[in-house]
């Protein structure tokens, strides 16, 4: 199995532009969460779904952020328009039998 | 609300020095607890968890005991190696939701 798979890697855009971050899920893997990790606040989760549809958007930090899961293998994670203060490192995880396993994460820095 | 307190770091060990990470959680009911694992620029990778009182987690010689009457879950590892350097979270899934609450991570460096 491939793991969760995130892209890109890194991002680096300027204020103002769109950025748009991508995740893949492990197979069968039926809750999908959206985390982001900074130095200051740790790691906080933004949103998380099930079975495709979003159950607790309660962490999503502005309405600049948005998330959809068109289906079981694919989300996104949106940000429009970007601030400086979004930088950070965006982590995706899928959950089975109690467990989240997380992707490598998106390094996203905007200028 | 559930939440895990774990030692602040940064921690510095020798090779083949005991490590002890200690990690107390708040919660309702009979949560689920886990060690993360972070090394630099990786994601988190789950190093081990328990489910119930008294279970024992266990994974590359890390080993944690779930003890509900003292709410904690400490990781220990008994001689540790250079490539035991990474971050640290503690974490906890409620019995009834789907999320985690994590601990702020301990920045463990063993030196050779």
């Amino acid at each position: 199995d491939a793991g969760v798979i995130q892209s890109p890697r890194h991002e680096v855009t300027e204020m103002g532009q769109e950025v748009t971050l991508r995740c893949k899920p492990i197979s069968g893997h039926d809750y999908l969460f959206w985390y982001r990790q900074t130095m200051m606040r740790g790691l906080e989760l933004l949103i998380y779904f099930n079975n495709n549809v979003p159950i607790d958007d309660s962490g999503m930090p502005e309405d600049r952020f948005s998330a959809k899961m068109p289906n079981a293998s694919f989300s996104t994670l949106k940000i429009q328009p970007s601030e400086p203060r979004d930088s950070a490192v965006y982590f995706c995880a899928s959950r089975a039998r109690g467990t989240q396993y997380f992707g490598p994460g998106t390094r996203l820095t905007v200028l | 609300g559930d939440s895990v307190t774990q030692m602040e770091g940064p921690v510095t060990l020798s090779e083949e020095a005991f490590l002890t990470i200690n990690c107390t959680y708040t919660a309702t009911g009979y949560p689920s607890l886990f060690w993360y694992v972070q090394y630099p620029g990786e994601g988190l990778q789950l190093l081990l968890k328990a489910t119930k009182a008294d279970d024992k987690g266990s994974n590359k010689g890390f080993e944690a005991t779930y003890r509900k009457e003292t709410t904690s879950f400490h990781l220990e590892k008994g001689s540790v190696q250079v490539s035991d350097s990474a971050v640290y979270f503690c974490a906890l899934s409620p019995s009834n939701d789907y999320k985690l609450s994590f601990g702020a991570g301990t920045t463990v460096t063993v030196r050779a």
